[in-house]
């Protein structure tokens, strides 16, 4: 079956620009996740869905990120006037429910380059 | 959130069994242990979970002892092909803001 989609895979963006990242999740999997991987760094946890509702945004690093989700499926993270230090590897992942308990299936990531 | 501590690095002949410990001294009751690999330019996989004693599957074995302070992550007569990073985590069921860490990156050595 159909794995986790992200897209774009890749963008180069000029410092100051709008981004918007796109990722599908699983068919059916309530539980939505995104991560930002830094150059060899681990995974920094940003934002948690739970259905269309994230109960904790504390994870995005400044107000110029946001997420949503629809439709209890697709879910966009924008970044607003994009900044050097937000180039990374953003991933998203899905589980069938929330909770380190349960696996997670990530998707391919998109790499943003902010120039 | 239980914290975890993983050697950074470490390196490894093929063919040899190679076996990665994670500590996780304030584990909760709830808690079970998960270990992922991720490979250059991928997202994380999901390899092997476990909540006490031993579990196998086709990939790896995770042993965890009596009192649940450390996992160990045992992989059998490694081949290049598992060169990645690989993260320990620890969770319970429901919202938790999850923490993958630096993880531990093996390079295995022809």
């Amino acid at each position: 079956g159909a794995g986790v989609s992200q897209s774009p895979s890749n963008k180069v963006t000029e410092k100051g620009k709008d981004v918007e990242l796109r990722c599908d999740p699983i068919s059916g999997h309530t539980a939505l996740y995104w991560y930002r991987q830094s150059l060899g760094q681990g995974l920094e946890f940003l934002i948690y869905f739970q259905g269309n509702s994230a109960p904790d945004k504390s994870g995005l690093p400044s107000d110029r990120f946001s997420a949503e989700r629809t439709g209890g499926s697709v879910s966009t993270l924008t970044i607003q006037r994009t900044q050097q230090e937000d180039s990374a590897v953003y991933l998203c992942a899905s589980s069938p429910s929330p909770g380190t308990s349960r696996e997670q299936y990530f998707g391919p990531g998109t790499r943003l380059t902010v120039t | 959130l239980a914290k975890t501590t993983q050697p950074i690095s470490m390196d490894s002949y093929e063919g040899q069994e190679v076996n990665i410990t994670c500590s996780h001294n304030n584990i909760a009751t709830n808690d079970y242990i998960t270990w992922y690999q991720q490979f250059p330019s991928q997202g994380p996989r999901f390899i092997i979970q476990g909540y006490k004693t031993k579990v196998t599957n086709e990939v790896a074995s995770l042993f965890i002892p009596a009192d649940r302070k450390s996992s160990t992550l045992s992989l059998p007569r490694v081949s290049l092909s598992d060169t990645a990073v690989y993260y320990c985590l620890v969770g319970a069921g429901g919202y938790q803001k999850v923490t993958f860490g630096i993880g531990t990156k093996l390079q295995v050595i022809p």
